[in-house]
């Protein structure tokens, strides 16, 4: 079965430095993967994703992440933090269930950003 | 123009209540999916359906029932609620049931059992 460990549960960034959000995944095929952001009493919404083809896979507000099979991972990053981003970030796989597919989740990470 | 709405939002009521949530998706999908949101953030997959038919059925109370009238309708029933069963309940939809096919989320809707 799949899984999604995230490394961190909290992330305390300042205002215009680097957002490092760690995701590693465990996978017995080729995984899909995916970044989703849930602000405050919100929905989820998609950064990202990572099916096939380039590594390295540009997402919304400037957020990034690159596919690692070697090392198992696919890291969240954005080059600088505004205020905007804090929210709660979830790395997801892709995987069979029953007759369907259903998104395997990690627990979460909080990302603050301080001015 | 919301792709995928759920209806309430939020929902509070007492144990041994029955209750509905809604959900309705305007992007043409043809599948739909219930999560639930535990009061740890923990994202947890409780069914999905492909045009109509019932594809994934977790491992649930079968207090809890989903229903699909068409393919842009998910709706789900909740039977003599329990305590354990304040969340948030995400409705997603996405193009197929494939791997590949990213999920589009609800604003999600919040019970609270008392």
């Amino acid at each position: 079965a799949q899984s999604v460990t995230q490394l961190g549960s909290h992330v305390s960034v300042s205002e215009g430095a680097l957002v490092l959000l760690r995701c590693n995944y465990s996978s017995s095929v080729p995984p899909y993967l995916f970044w989703y952001v849930q602000y405050p009493n919100q929905g989820l919404q998609l950064l990202l994703k990572y099916t096939t083809g380039a590594t390295l896979v540009k997402g919304i507000n400037g957020f990034e992440a690159e596919f690692k099979k070697s090392e198992t991972s696919f890291h969240l990053t954005k080059p600088s933090a505004h205020m905007s981003d804090a929210a709660e970030y979830f790395c997801a796989v892709s995987d069979f269930n029953q007759a369907g597919t259903a998104l395997i989740f990690g627990k979460g990470t909080t990302l603050s950003v301080s001015s | 123009d919301t792709a995928v709405s759920q209806t309430p939002k939020y929902l509070v009521t007492q144990m041994g209540n029955d209750k509905s949530i809604k959900c309705e998706q305007n992007l043409g999908h043809d599948t739909m999916y219930w999560y639930k949101q535990d009061s740890k953030k923990f994202l947890k997959i409780m069914f999905s359906y492909n045009n109509k038919e019932l594809i994934i059925n977790e491992t649930v109370p079968n207090r809890f029932s989903p229903k699909s009238p068409d393919k842009a309708h998910l709706n789900l029933h909740i039977n003599s609620l329990e305590l354990g069963d304040s969340a948030v309940y995400f409705c997603a939809s996405s193009q197929d049931r494939g791997l590949a096919y990213e999920q589009y989320f609800g604003p999600g809707t919040r019970l609270t059992v008392t």
